[in-house]
């Protein structure tokens, strides 16, 4: 049983630069949620999805980020001219609908330079 | 807005000593509480889950438990041991869809 993956695990960029993420969640997981956590902070949530479509997105999620999946499997998360206050640990988790318990990734550590 | 917090921000204790952490909320109509583990620059494990009609759960060593009139939910560690270091992290779920987590309590159990 393969849990949460994400990709890549690390990423680098410049500011102003577009980056994505992708996030493939325990294959039977019909919801999928991506949170952002800054350094000794609490993860914050950012958006969540049931199948393919997005039920709830958080004020957090500017109008430079969007997420997509398209097929009700991945996700993918791009934030466009990326900032220096974009740097954070991008998490992705999911769950099956009737089972509260979410099930986290290994995280995307971005780093805006 | 559900408000999270955890206290203590920080805690130290020598191997061997049972433990609490505190985790407190704001608005008390929760569908369930969970409690995390996170290592250094990793993700997040779940420990436990509470259901809003749940008064405690239990694995291995760890108990957690949930006054939702109150507002809080306690951690408690027996017998800590140096691998339970990490920070500890509680999260309230209101709406059945999203969680909303408190600071943390970054735990050291000194050999």
């Amino acid at each position: 049983d393969t849990g949460v993956s994400q990709d890549p695990r690390h990423k680098i960029t410049k500011r102003g630069q577009n980056v994505t993420f992708r996030c493939d969640p325990i294959s039977e997981h019909n919801r999928l949620y991506w949170y952002r956590q800054t350094l000794g902070q609490g993860p914050e949530f950012l958006t969540y999805f049931q199948n393919e479509a997005q039920l709830e997105k958080s004020r957090l999620l500017s109008d430079r980020f969007s997420a997509e999946r398209p097929k009700g499997s991945f996700s993918t998360l791009e934030i466009q001219r990326t900032e220096q206050g974009d740097s954070a640990m991008y998490l992705c988790a999911s769950s099956l609908s009737g089972n509260p318990e979410q099930y986290f990734g290994p995280g995307t550590r971005l780093t805006v330079t | 807005k559900q408000e999270v917090t955890q206290i203590p921000a920080a805690l130290s204790v020598p191997e061997g000593e049972n433990l609490v952490l505190n985790c407190s909320f704001t608005d008390s109509a929760i569908y369930n509480l969970q409690w995390f583990r996170q290592d250094p620059g990793k993700g997040l494990t779940s420990l436990l889950l509470i259901q809003s009609s749940q008064r405690e759960q239990t694995s291995g060593r760890l108990n957690a438990s949930l006054d939702k009139s109150s507002g809080r939910s306690t951690l408690y560690i027996a017998a800590s041991q140096p691998g339970d270091s990490a920070t500890y992290l509680c999260a309230v779920d209101n709406a059945g869809n999203m969680l909303t987590f408190g600071g943390g309590t970054r735990l050291m159990v000194k050999p």
